[in-house]
């Protein structure tokens, strides 16, 4: 079978630094997909990660840890703009994609 | 634009009168897929298509239709909706299954009465 879990909820304090984790259990693994999902709109994609290690992209990095079932991602000099939910999803197989429930991130003045 | 057309984005609709949500992909994209997404149970595949003419189910396929006739579009059939098809669904495409990650649609809020 197929489990993504991440944490429901997290708050945060504009300019701080924030990491949303993920776990997931899957068989054949094909990489960890994050997507950030605005309330009332469509997901958008924001990394991938099929490697072991930190991928950075401006603000925002993600990690992967194949050996663990592991990843994160991480906000950096957080904006208001940055409260959304954060999707982690994982491929099952090499043609379904999964998500987990997503975290609702809120960022306060 | 490169983008995914999802219509309509609202719909109210009687038990058991057809709809059909239409999906179309300007990027040329093999894989497309239809999600629905409800309060605590995230987004949860339908179907989905490899390529033209192949469909296949995702993980909550009961009441649902699909049909990939051309590759730029991926129509959402339901034959007779119900009250517990009530939710916000989203079209989603790639160049294959898995690569480059999705694009997706606007989304459509379906409400069954």
């Amino acid at each position: 079978g197929q489990n993504i879990d991440q944490p429901t909820e997290m708050t945060a304090t504009e300019g701080a630094i924030v990491q949303i984790n993920c776990t997931y259990q899957t068989s054949g693994f094909n990489g960890l997909f994050w997507y950030q999902q605005h309330a009332g709109e469509a997901p958008t994609f924001l990394s991938y990660n099929v490697l072991d290690g930190l991928e950075e992209k401006g603000r925002f990095s993600s990690f992967l840890s194949r050996s663990k079932g592991y990843s994160y991602l991480l906000l950096k000099e957080l904006q208001m703009k940055d409260s959304a939910s954060y999707l982690c999803a994982a491929p099952r197989n090499t043609d379904k994609l999964i998500f987990g429930t997503g975290t609702r991130l809120q960022v306060f003045p | 634009e490169a983008q995914v057309t999802q219509n309509p984005r609202y719909l109210i609709t009687v038990t058991g009168k057809k709809l059909t949500v239409t999906c179309s992909q300007n990027m040329n994209h093999e894989y497309m897929s239809w999600y629905r997404q409800d309060p605590g149970l995230g987004l949860r595949q339908i179907y989905y298509s490899m390529n033209v003419e192949v469909t296949d189910k995702g993980d909550v396929p009961e009441g649902y239709k699909v049909s990939r006739k051309e590759k730029r579009n991926f129509p959402l059939i339901l034959e007779s909706p119900s009250p517990n098809q009530t939710s916000l669904y989203f079209c989603a495409s790639s160049p294959r299954a898995h690569m480059g990650g999705y694009t997706f649609g606007s989304g459509t809020r379906l409400t069954v009465v």
